[in-house]
């Protein structure tokens, strides 16, 4: 059985960085073809795609917000952390992380963790 | 910026076919998934690469692609299908998207 679950503060000043990590079970970032993301939903609206970490250490990014965003794993830790800097209280969201399937040149997010709500508030 | 546009709302009365739109310059290049997502909770693929259904996911949830249009259908929807679903597609291999997000009501 394949889980996530994030965590971090739920509540951080304007222009702090955010650190969240994803800690996850069921399988390995080593294997060719996995891959966690990291995807956020501001209260009342849609899901914006934030980033991915692939088996192979590649790093992708949302071209809006790729010079705030920094995500990294740790496999042996079955984990991948997300960075983001200088928050805002657009920010304000809740983030999930997700595994993601890289197969047929696609991916797609199954399954997702629960989701942390992340207030930006001074 | 990429963008996949969904109708805002879709509303049906139990028992009939719910279609749901997602509509990207892409799509005839780029497989496109689907989410459902109720009230406080986090969102579940119910479609794969276009047309695929994952295991535990009712039969009545369909997927089809057209040009650049995808539709989940929802044949005979039950009251529990009330949800927003959002579609996701790519505009390259490197940069995920999600559409705005439909709200399905039902009557």
């Amino acid at each position: 059985q394949v889980t996530l679950r994030e965590s971090g503060p739920a509540l951080v000043k304007p222009t702090q960085t955010l650190t969240l990590t994803c800690t996850f079970s069921g399988f390995s970032l080593s294997t060719s073809g996995m891959c966690v993301s990291w995807v956020r939903q501001p209260p009342g609206k849609a899901l914006e795609w934030l980033a991915l970490i692939d088996w192979d250490d590649d790093k992708y990014y949302s071209t809006s917000l790729k010079t705030r965003l920094t995500i990294s794993k740790d496999t042996s830790k079955n984990q991948v952390v997300l960075t983001m800097t200088n928050m805002d209280p657009v920010d304000t969201a809740t983030y999930y992380c997700a595994r993601a399937i890289y197969g047929s040149g696609s991916s797609w997010f199954d399954p997702w963790g629960q989701g942390t709500l992340v207030t930006v508030s001074s | 910026s990429y963008e996949l546009t969904q109708p805002p709302s879709v509303s049906v009365s139990p028992g009939q076919t719910a279609r749901i739109t997602c509509s990207g310059d892409a799509l005839p290049k780029q497989y496109a998934y689907w989410y459902q997502q109720k009230p406080g909770q986090a969102p579940v693929l119910v479609i794969y690469k276009d047309s695929e259904r994952p295991s535990g996911i009712p039969e009545r949830f369909s997927g089809s692609s057209s040009g650049t249009t995808v539709t989940l259908t929802i044949s005979g929807v039950q009251a529990e299908d009330e949800a927003d679903y959002y579609c996701q597609s790519a505009d390259s291999s490197s940069s995920w998207v999600f559409g705005g997000g439909t709200k399905l009501t039902v009557l």
